[in-house]
């Protein structure tokens, strides 16, 4: 059973700041790393896929890291609207050979302070 | 494009009875797949299927059904309703599989309750 674990869970924060939260996934097979961001009632939407140790994504204020030797990501988010209240999920993507899936994280609840 | 058209939004149902929860998208992808999604816990896979006519179970299969006799639809088959199925549930889509990088489409999901 593989272990993605998100933290923290669960986060508020005032409008305007900036904040980073955290996908934590094994260090070894790596395939690649993905994060959906889930607004209430709609559909989680892709934000990054990331393959390459190293790699640095972004998408206007957000932006992700990604560190396969030590098996994280940080996703952050710059100058935080109230358009940004969502759950962030991670998924994993190992690469055994074998029939792989992506293994979800339990995501992180952002909620923005106006 | 409509994207993941998933449909009921919310259903509540009593023990024993069964529903189909019905999944369509209309961007030509080969890969669709079921997702629950549970509190506290991440998006579980229930089934997928890699095209028309193909289908394999996730990692939590029992107690649903599944048919992909199109590429655009694909339902899931609750027989016998459970109180353990009360869940979100996810359908979501691709071009490619997986191991391709590709991003999943996911539909706005499907609230069940069962009592």
């Amino acid at each position: 059973i593989l272990n993605v674990e998100q933290s923290p869970q669960s986060l508020h924060v005032q409008e305007g700041d900036s904040t980073n939260f955290t996908c934590s996934f094994p260090s070894s097979n790596f395939y690649a790393l993905h994060w959906y961001r889930w607004e209430t009632a709609k559909s989680p939407e892709a934000l990054f896929v990331m393959t390459l140790n190293g790699d640095e994504k972004k998408k206007g204020r957000i932006s992700a890291t990604l560190n396969t030797k030590e098996g994280y990501s940080y996703l952050y988010i710059k100058g935080s609207q109230p358009e940004d209240s969502a759950t962030y999920l991670c998924a994993f993507l190992g690469s055994n050979f074998g029939n792989e899936k992506l293994t979800f994280g339990t995501g992180t609840r952002l909620t923005i302070i106006p | 494009n409509a994207g993941v058209t998933q449909t009921p939004k919310f259903r509540i149902l009593k023990i024993g009875q069964s529903m189909t929860l019905q999944c369509a998208q209309d961007m030509n992808h080969n890969y669709m797949y079921w997702y629950r999604q549970d509190p506290g816990m991440g998006l579980k896979l229930i089934y997928y299927s890699v095209g028309a006519g193909i289908t394999d179970k996730g990692e939590v299969p029992n107690g649903y059904n599944v048919s992909r006799s199109t590429t655009e639809d694909f339902p899931l088959r609750l027989e016998l309703a459970a109180p353990s199925q009360t869940s979100v549930y996810f359908c979501a889509s691709s071009y490619r599989g997986q191991l391709t990088n590709e991003k999943l489409f996911f539909g706005s999901g499907t609230q069940l309750s069962v009592l």
